[in-house]
């Protein structure tokens, strides 16, 4: 069985500031790993994956993120954040078979004027 | 086009009622899930179901049942409706892949208030 770890439940950044939030997970198998936003009253909407390759991948919206096999992290990065970005961030898991995604418990990204 | 779509999308309702929540997508995918997400914004899988099959059922109490009449929609049916089942309920869809390496659609959720 997967698990997802957020360990940031709330982070509050300013405007035009960096941001990174952190993703850890465990897993017996090979995992996808995946970060959703979810807006205000919204449903969730993929920012980025990985599948495999090159461990750095890029989203949407300017996010990025870079898997650590090894500390087994998923961390998710923007080099400046807007007003607009505020919002939950999930980190998310699939292994190889299943058909289930496992949900970290969200992080709440507050930018700041 | 709405990917996955669900109705209600606001649901008010008394204590002990029956209530359903319908969910449809038009992407052609083999996989449908419901999710809980309680107030505290933790997301749960309830159920999945692969070309109207049930293949993941978590713990959830025996008042929901799902139901898939075609691969294209997945309905939840909740009997005696109790105030812990207050919460917003998501669908999702995604293709059918052995190797799991695709992403999960989501609606845009239904708030359940039961009062």
């Amino acid at each position: 069985a997967q698990s997802v770890t957020q360990l940031d439940s709330q982070v509050p950044v300013f405007e035009e500031a960096p941001v990174e939030l952190r993703c850890n997970y465990s897993s017996s198998v090979s995992v996808y790993l995946f970060w959703y936003v979810q807006y205000p009253n919204q449903g969730l909407q993929l920012l980025l994956k990985y599948l495999s390759g090159s461990t750095l991948v890029k989203g949407i919206n300017g996010f990025e993120a870079e898997f650590n096999k090894s500390q087994t992290s998923f961390h998710l990065r923007k080099p400046s954040v807007h007003i607009s970005d505020t919002a939950e961030y999930f980190c998310a898991v699939r292994d190889n078979y299943g058909q289930n995604f496992v949900f970290g418990p969200g992080t709440r990204l507050s930018v700041l004027p | 086009d709405t990917a996955v779509s669900q109705t209600p999308k606001y649901l008010v309702t008394q204590m002990g009622n029956d209530k359903s929540i319908k969910c449809e997508q038009n992407l052609g995918h083999d996989t449908m899930y419901w999710y809980k997400q309680d107030s505290k914004k933790f997301l749960k899988i309830m159920f999945s179901y692969n070309n109207k099959e049930l293949i993941i059922n978590e713990t959830v109490p025996n008042r929901f049942s799902p139901k898939s009449p075609d691969k294209a929609h997945l309905n939840l049916h909740i009997n005696s409706l109790e105030l812990g089942d207050s919460a917003v309920y998501f669908c999702a869809s995604s293709p059918q892949n052995t190797y799991g390496n695709t992403e999960a659609f989501f609606g845009q959720g239904t708030r359940l208030t039961v009062v």
